[in-house]
């Protein structure tokens, strides 16, 4: 069966600093994964995903993701942060059968102090 | 950008009571789906809905629960007699087609079962 751990519930981080969301996963099959971030008041908005190819994926406002199949992880980072970012980020994995749910994490909360 | 909207943002029942959680997905989308998150824990999923039809429930899913698209507009996830443990963040979502893998998601109704 497919799992998500997200260990950190919530990291604090002063703005401009770095930051690391760890999130592992567990599934025997291949894997498609997403980082998904909800912003105070709003839905689940998509961040980035890995289907293939590049093991590296980047989003439109600094993040990045990396899917390490060896330790089956795939952290989001931030080199620097602003007060903007803070939010709950939920990583979800998908199976690339037929289903088409996502099993999402418990949600790390990032909260950015200035 | 397109939305999927739900209404309404918080519902407070009895215990014993019926609920309706409306949403209404974005308008050319195809699949539909009903997420919980209960306070702390997950966001499980609960329901996937394709050609008027359920295409997968989870174990949560029980004979307590139904969904429905009544107009081709509305999503509906409809509680019959809620217990103190449906008390949740319920999210819905719809997804374009059977090949796009980003989810849009709603802001969310808060239920409260007392």
């Amino acid at each position: 069966a497919q799992s998500v751990t997200q260990l950190d519930s919530q990291v604090p981080v002063f703005e401009e600093a770095p930051v690391e969301l760890r999130c592992n996963y567990s599934s025997s099959v291949s894997v498609y994964l997403f980082w998904y971030v909800q912003y105070p008041n709003q839905g689940l908005q998509l961040l980035l995903k890995y289907l293939s190819g590049s093991t590296l994926v980047e989003s439109i406002n600094g993040f990045e993701a990396e899917f390490n199949k060896s330790q089956t992880s795939f952290h989001l980072r931030k080199p620097s942060v602003h007060i903007s970012d803070t939010a709950e980020y939920f990583c979800a994995v998908k199976n690339g059968g037929a289903t088409n749910k996502l099993i999402f994490g418990t949600g790390t909360l990032l909260a950015v102090q200035p | 950008e397109p939305e999927v909207t739900q209404t309404p943002s918080h519902q407070v029942t009895q215990m014993g009571q019926e609920v309706i959680l409306r949403c209404v997905p974005i308008s050319n989308h195809l699949y539909f789906y009903w997420y919980r998150q209960i306070l702390g824990q997950k966001v499980e999923f609960l329901v996937s809905f394709y050609n008027n039809e359920i295409s997968e429930k989870s174990e949560i899913f029980d004979d307590q629960f139904s969904v429905e698209r009544p107009d081709g507009s509305n999503f509906t996830l409809k509680i019959r007699s809620t217990k103190l443990e449906d008390s949740a963040m319920y999210f819905c979502a719809s997804r374009k087609t059977g090949g796009d893998e980003k989810l849009f998601f709603g802001s969310g109704t808060q239920l409260s079962v007392l």
